[in-house]
């Protein structure tokens, strides 16, 4: 399993781009890399995902690197409603699971 | 709002009891999953169901077992019910069994063995 590493908790000013790092440099080559959060209590919520190219939604960006060994996802314009523990994950497709590891605690700051 | 819903929301079960979890997938999808989240941790992935078979299992015992029906909603259940199984189980749908696919879930029941 492809795993990641991602610090444990991060802070954020209200209105400022939260970047959110993931290192996974034992990704292989057909590994997506997702990305969901999970508010307090909350079922994981779906943020966005990639394979090699930066992808962009209504929600947020994700930047991986050429070399597919590490990705950020952005945030724009955090707003307090984005505290929530943030999971970068690589996708398993011999198991075809989620595999989640601690993830980043974003405190989003008024 | 995800169109995965599960229930019910909250239950509370003795230790040794058995207990069964269902849920809806969301319109279209065609694979679910389990996952067990104990406080404080993340998400752990228990199996997965497609067209009704199960083929993909995480590191538990067979005291957890499913099934998916041919709506593609499925049950978990747990037999035998033991206090380190309270936890809040969650349920994600997918259309798919290939990477590359977006997987949503559901808000979760949170079962408390006692």
């Amino acid at each position: 399993d492809a795993k990641t590493t991602q610090p444990t908790s991060m802070d954020c000013a209200e209105g400022r781009a939260a970047n959110l790092p993931c290192n996974h440099s034992t990704i292989s080559g057909n590994e997506y890399v997702y990305w969901y959060r999970q508010i307090h209590s909350q079922g994981p919520q779906y943020i966005i995902h990639g394979l090699k190219n930066n992808e962009t939604n209504e929600m947020a960006s994700l930047i991986i690197t050429e070399d597919r060994k590490s990705s950020t996802l952005i945030l724009p314009h955090a707003t307090l409603r984005d505290t929530a523990v943030y999971y970068c994950i690589v996708r398993d497709t011999g198991r075809r699971a989620l595999t989640f590891g601690s993830g980043t605690r974003l405190q989003v700051q008024p | 709002e995800t169109g995965v819903t599960q229930s019910p929301t909250h239950l509370i079960k003795t230790r040794g009891q058995q207990v069964t979890l269902r849920c809806s997938s969301q319109s279209g999808h065609n694979t679910v999953s389990w996952y067990q989240q104990a406080l404080g941790q993340g998400p752990q992935f228990i199996f997965q169901y497609y067209r009704e078979e199960e083929n993909g299992r995480g590191n538990f015992p067979p005291r957890f077992s499913g099934l998916q029906f041919p709506n593609y909603s499925s049950e978990l259940n747990v037999n035998a019910l033991e206090l380190d199984d309270s936890a809040l189980y969650l349920c994600a749908s997918s259309s798919s069994v290939i990477s590359g696919n977006t997987i949503y879930f559901g808000e979760g029941s949170w079962l408390t063995v006692v």
